[in-house]
């Protein structure tokens, strides 16, 4: 799997967005982008994930760009609850684990 | 929480004694997982299950043992814990759907001492 590169820590003050960035110059043609968030002490959480084309759901949106090399996953209006580590990771089509790296610290602001 | 169930939540155990975890899941998953979390380290992949009887190897899997005998439960052994292996334990498992989308449990801490 193509290696991830994310910001160890990012801020944002409530009701903003959140931007948060993630690197992957190694992507090949057949790697997912997944994001995933861990809220103190718990179990990850999915959150979205993308081939090449933007998504959004309910939690979030994912942008990547033309070139795959990087992606953006965007928390448009962010609450404190989304205070936690989030993770970017490149899982290979038809790979069955994930491989976590250090992720994000993203800290929202009152 | 997508019916996953860890135990026990909370242990400390001595050096050089067996340890087990177990993992319980309702839903007749085929893939579940066993990662560990550490600070500096993030989480890391010890073992895998894809199926009864059907297990792998992790990034760290030295000094564990996995066994998965029905569906539904998926055990992590430590043959003889070591202090190295204090850790907070996360078990997993994959949905049924194209898309990789994991269900965590809510983790075992464990403290070898």
């Amino acid at each position: 799997d193509a290696k991830t590169t994310q910001p160890p820590s990012m801020d944002c003050a409530e009701g903003r967005a959140a931007n948060l960035p993630c690197n992957h110059s190694t992507i090949s043609g057949n790697e997912y982008v997944y994001w995933y968030r861990q809220i103190h002490s718990q179990g990850p959480q999915y959150i979205i994930h993308g081939l090449k084309n933007n998504e959004t759901n309910e939690m979030a949106s994912l942008i990547i760009t033309e070139d795959r090399k990087s992606s953006t996953l965007i928390l448009p209006h962010a609450t404190l609850r989304d205070t936690a580590v989030y993770y970017c990771i490149v899982r290979f089509q038809g790979a069955q684990k994930l491989v976590f790296g250090q992720g994000t610290r993203l800290t929202i602001n009152p | 929480d997508a019916g996953i169930t860890q135990s026990p939540r909370h242990k400390v155990t001595e050096t050089g004694t067996p340890v087990t975890l177990r993992c319980h899941q309702t839903e007749n998953h085929r893939y579940m997982y066993w990662y560990r979390q550490d600070p500096g380290h993030g989480l890391r992949l010890i073992h895998y299950s894809y199926g009864v009887k059907d297990t792998d190897k992790g990034e760290v899997s030295d000094g564990y043992s996995v066994s998965r005998s029905k569906t539904e439960d998926f055990l992590l052994t430590l043959e003889s814990a070591t202090s190295s292996q204090t850790s907070v334990y996360f078990c997993a498992i994959k949905g049924q759907g194209p898309q990789f989308e994991a269900f965590f449990g809510q983790g075992t801490r464990l403290t070898v001492v």
